[in-house]
């Protein structure tokens, strides 16, 4: 199975502040790749699909980009609601498979 | 809007198995452009694809859990389900369920409901 690596495990920003986050696939996943934020106690939320585009209504702020097995997610400005744990996943073969998560604190 | 709410008992034996039922309101099950799918999350872990459902009977599975994982989807009610058998601990985590995008991404999940497995 495809192993997607996630880092920093933890980032130390404060709010205004531009927050850059990496996902690394164990193989090519092309642009099948998603990003996802979770507040702690609620259901995870869809930001970004196939690599780079944002789903329906998420922020500008928020940007993914990549391709193959490095990936990134970039939040330009971050709100105080930003702060969160984000996943990366893949959909490019079976099994799908998430990364461990980034969690992005004040 | 489309919602989901996943719901079922919140303690399971182990060696028993669990049954998880995910309905589905503002929008039909039958809809062709939607596929569902389930999701879990071990206390302070990370997330775990356990299988998705296409067109009401195409099923995939995690390859860790192929051998105990059933899911199946109720069009006259509205909502799909996961049956999990021969349950240990390893299996307690939130269980979410979402649906599938036409581009088969998660969106939107359910809140999750916590599974602990014990006797």
């Amino acid at each position: 199975e495809i192993v997607l690596t996630q880092s920093p495990a933890t980032l130390s920003l404060s709010p205004g502040e531009r927050a850059t986050l990496s996902c690394r696939a164990s193989q090519s996943v092309s642009s099948y790749l998603a990003w996802y934020q979770q507040i702690p106690g609620q259901a995870p939320r869809l930001l970004i699909y196939d690599a780079s585009n944002r789903a329906t209504g998420i922020p500008a702020r928020f940007s993914g980009g990549g391709s193959g097995t490095d990936f990134s997610l970039t939040i330009s400005s971050l709100e105080p609601e930003d702060f969160a744990v984000y996943y990366c996943q893949h959909r490019n073969n079976w099994p799908w498979t998430f990364g461990q998560g980034t969690k992005v604190e004040i | 809007q489309l919602q989901l709410q996943e719901s079922g008992p919140g303690l399971v034996k182990p060696s028993e198995t669990l049954s998880l039922t995910c309905s589905v309101s503002g929008g039909s099950i039958r809809d062709s452009n939607y596929y569902w799918g389930w999701i879990r999350q071990p206390p302070g872990k990370g997330l775990e694809w356990i299988g998705s459902i296409y067109n009401n009977r195409d099923t995939y599975y995690n390859p860790s859990l192929r051998s105990r994982v059933t899911i199946s989807v109720d069009t006259s009610k509205n909502h799909f389900s996961l049956r999990l058998t021969s349950v240990t601990a390893a299996d307690t985590a939130v269980y979410f369920c979402a649906r599938l995008t036409i581009l088969n991404w998660f969106d939107p999940w359910g809140l999750g409901t916590l599974v602990t497995v014990s006797s």
